[in-house]
């Protein structure tokens, strides 16, 4: 089955203690990234990587930072959390488009979401 | 920048109403316009796309047309179900080549829709 998965689906952490969130997708797609959601926010791009190795900044990347080693594999790292990043977490995956088109003709695939409480 | 703006909510109706979710977009050139769809406890998934102006784009009785020249995408469903209820997210990708990459999704702040039996 096509999926993103996300690890811990609920995390309840204290101020300054390091952690990561993992995010993995089994559809070989070369752009990754994560969102934030907050109420009356609704969801904002902390980061995005458009293949292994290249990642860059979205609109809200202070205080995370990503890493893209393998394909599937696009964690989340909180160096050291604080209270404003308690949120919703989402990771998604997509192919990159066919430039030729200047279209978008893919989906993307959003994994559950991680729940994040920092005390 | 980019961005997207949708009605405010929350919405509530009774089952079979008539639905329209309000979706107006800034953005230069011509982006691809979405409308995903968050139900309680899970996480998003794409409802309706359209990738060019006049497109219209449609999915479980949903529509949307990309009408370039009010920069609209208003949702629309003729006979709401409980089931619908749930949350639904505008959002718009930018054009190719375009600075920050254009597999970035540009999000509404969402719209909450509440469908009572």
């Amino acid at each position: 089955e096509a999926q993103v998965t996300q690890n811990p689906r609920y995390l309840i952490t204290v101020t300054g203690k390091k952690l990561t969130v993992t995010c993995s997708q089994n559809m070989n797609h070369e752009y990754m990234s994560w969102y934030r959601q907050d109420p009356g926010l609704g969801l904002r791009q902390i980061y995005y990587s458009m293949n292994v190795e290249v990642t860059d900044k979205g609109d809200v990347p202070e205080g995370y930072k990503v890493s893209r080693k393998e394909k599937r594999n696009f964690p989340l790292i909180l160096e050291s959390p604080s209270p404003n990043q308690t949120s919703l977490y989402f990771c998604a995956s997509s192919p990159i488009r066919e430039w030729r088109e200047g279209r978008s003709k893919e989906t993307q695939y959003f994994g559950p979401g991680t729940r994040l409480l920092v005390l | 920048g980019d961005s997207v703006t949708q009605m405010e909510g929350p919405v509530t109706l009774s089952e079979e109403a008539f639905l329209t979710i309000n979706c107006t977009y800034t953005a230069t050139g011509y982006p691809s316009l979405f409308w995903y769809v968050q139900y309680p406890g899970e996480g998003l998934q794409l409802l309706l796309k359209a990738t060019k102006a006049d497109d219209k784009g449609s999915n479980k009785g949903f529509e949307a047309t990309y009408r370039k020249e009010t920069t609209s995408f208003h949702l629309e469903k003729g006979s709401v179900q409980v089931s619908d209820s749930a949350v639904y997210f505008c959002a718009l990708s930018p054009p190719p080549f375009t600075q920050g990459g254009s597999e970035k999704l540009v999000f509404g702040k969402g719209t909450k829709l509440t469908v009572n039996p």
